[in-house]
């Protein structure tokens, strides 16, 4: 059973704070990776893609992927209220069919 | 204007019916999914779809049927054999590309709640 953990949350930060989003993933054979944001009765919207060791920056947003811990985290630098909602992690393996398994999603509140 | 689009928004069922969810997309993907979604958890796979005319099973696929007919559609129907219908239905596309780089893309979703 290919499974996607995310730290229990809600995570609480104030605003302009470094808020931390982390993810690990059971199957080694995972090739890519995919944070998305989730508002309150919305569907997910794509905030990154990471498929190479190391860190990828795309403005504030920040990902960071370590494939021999298993590991995958978002940083959102400077954060602000409207960065409030949950942030969904979603892995693929290799030859999974373009399959994506998620995690639970962990809630971020910004505290203004 | 490009997207994916679900129909309708909220969609109320009574025990006993089938009711079928709309997904339409202009976006030229090859690929479509429908994923369930209930409160606290994660995303659920229940069909998806590479080509017309060929759909998978997902991990949750009893009580739920679908069809690819044109490349654009993917209509998802749950049956009165899905005992715990009500959740948020969410439809993805993507382009299919070979390796690592397929993105998926999410519709706004559809509300189901049965009475």
């Amino acid at each position: 059973q290919k499974e996607v953990e995310q730290n229990s949350g809600p995570l609480s930060v104030p605003e302009g704070a470094i808020a931390s989003l982390n993810c690990t993933y059971s199957d080694r054979g995972s090739q890519s990776f995919f944070w998305y944001r989730q508002y309150s009765g919305k569907s997910p919207e794509l905030i990154m893609f990471i498929y190479s060791n190391g860190d990828k920056e795309d403005g504030r947003f920040t990902a960071q992927l370590n494939k021999a811990s298993q590991y995958v985290s978002l940083l959102i630098r400077d954060s602000q209220p409207s960065d409030s909602a949950t942030y969904l992690c979603a892995v693929r393996a290799t030859g999974a069919n373009s399959k994506l398994t998620f995690g639970k999603g962990i809630t971020l509140s910004v505290r203004p | 204007d490009g997207g994916i689009t679900q129909s309708p928004k909220y969609l109320f069922r009574k025990e006993g019916q089938n009711v079928t969810l709309s997904c339409e997309q202009n976006l030229n993907h090859d690929a479509m999914y429908w994923y369930r979604q209930d409160p606290g958890q994660g995303l659920r796979l229940i069909y998806y779809s590479q080509i017309v005319n060929d759909f998978q099973k997902g991990d949750i696929a009893e009580g739920y049927s679908v069809s690819r007919e044109k490349k654009e559609s993917f209509p998802l129907t749950v049956t009165s054999a899905q005992k715990n219908p009500t959740a948020f239905y969410l439809c993805a596309s993507s382009m299919w590309a070979s390796g690592s780089t397929d993105t998926q893309y999410f519709g706004p979703g559809t509300r189901l709640t049965v009475l």
